[in-house]
């Protein structure tokens, strides 16, 4: 079964680094997302990106995030200057389009724990 | 305010049990999904719904557009099946909304 790959799996940075969270989206795949989860909380969404560019971003998307697709397979979410409330684990997604997809929309990556010290 | 409320918050049962998670939502919707996470932390996609019901194995998902609400079941249940259950809401421009999860334990 097609999969979403995130890498890598676990990063630690010092606090003011910048970071880049790789996902591998499944191939036919055209929709983007990325969604964090802090720890013992509920997941949140970040940003969708479509057709090379951000469709809907939240409020936690501020001007420290970015994303690309670099190179027609890779999608990456850079952090530019990570704070300590940074730390969370980095969901990757990916869906054929909107509304569809039969019995389920989205396929997920295992995830990135980003942890910022 | 978009809110997703999803109860119980926690439940355990035991095996062979029929299991009912419920979810409210507070505007208009797109679609609604329904999320499971293991315990290491991955997300699978169960089903994504914007009318009517939808069946899948032991698993059965249900929404009421009107009353804003949709329930997954879990029929005979088992321990593999202990996860939490998100309910997450997607808008129109596909902005989502999470709920806080239901923590299943399925006893044996």
């Amino acid at each position: 079964e097609p999969e979403v790959t995130q890498t890598p799996s676990h990063q630690v940075t010092q606090m003011g680094q910048e970071v880049i969270l790789r996902c591998v989206p499944i191939s036919n795949h055209l929709y983007f997302y990325w969604y964090r989860q802090i720890l013992g909380q509920k997941v949140e969404f970040l940003v969708s990106f479509y057709n090379n560019e951000i469709s809907e971003k939240s409020e936690i998307f501020d001007d420290q995030f970015s994303v690309e697709r670099p190179d027609g397979s890779n999608f990456t979410l850079k952090i530019r200057s990570t704070k300590l409330e940074d730390s969370a684990m980095y969901f990757c997604a990916s869906s054929e389009a909107i509304g569809r997809a039969g019995l389920n929309g989205y396929t997920f990556g295992s995830g990135t724990r980003l942890t910022v010290v | 305010k978009n809110e997703v409320e999803q109860s119980p918050q926690n439940l355990t049962a035991q095996e062979g049990e029929f299991i009912t998670i419920n979810c409210s939502y507070s505007v208009g919707i797109s679609a609604l999904h329904w999320l499971q996470q293991h315990p290491g932390g991955g997300i699978v996609s169960l089903f994504m719904l914007s009318s009517g019901k939808k069946k899948h194995g032991r698993l059965i998902a249900t929404i009421n557009i009107q009353e804003k609400h949709s329930s997954l079941h879990i029929t005979a249940s088992h321990p593999r099946d202990s996860a939490v259950y998100i309910c997450a809401v997607e808008y129109t421009g596909n902005q989502f909304y999470f709920g806080t999860g239901t923590s299943l334990t399925v006893i044996p």
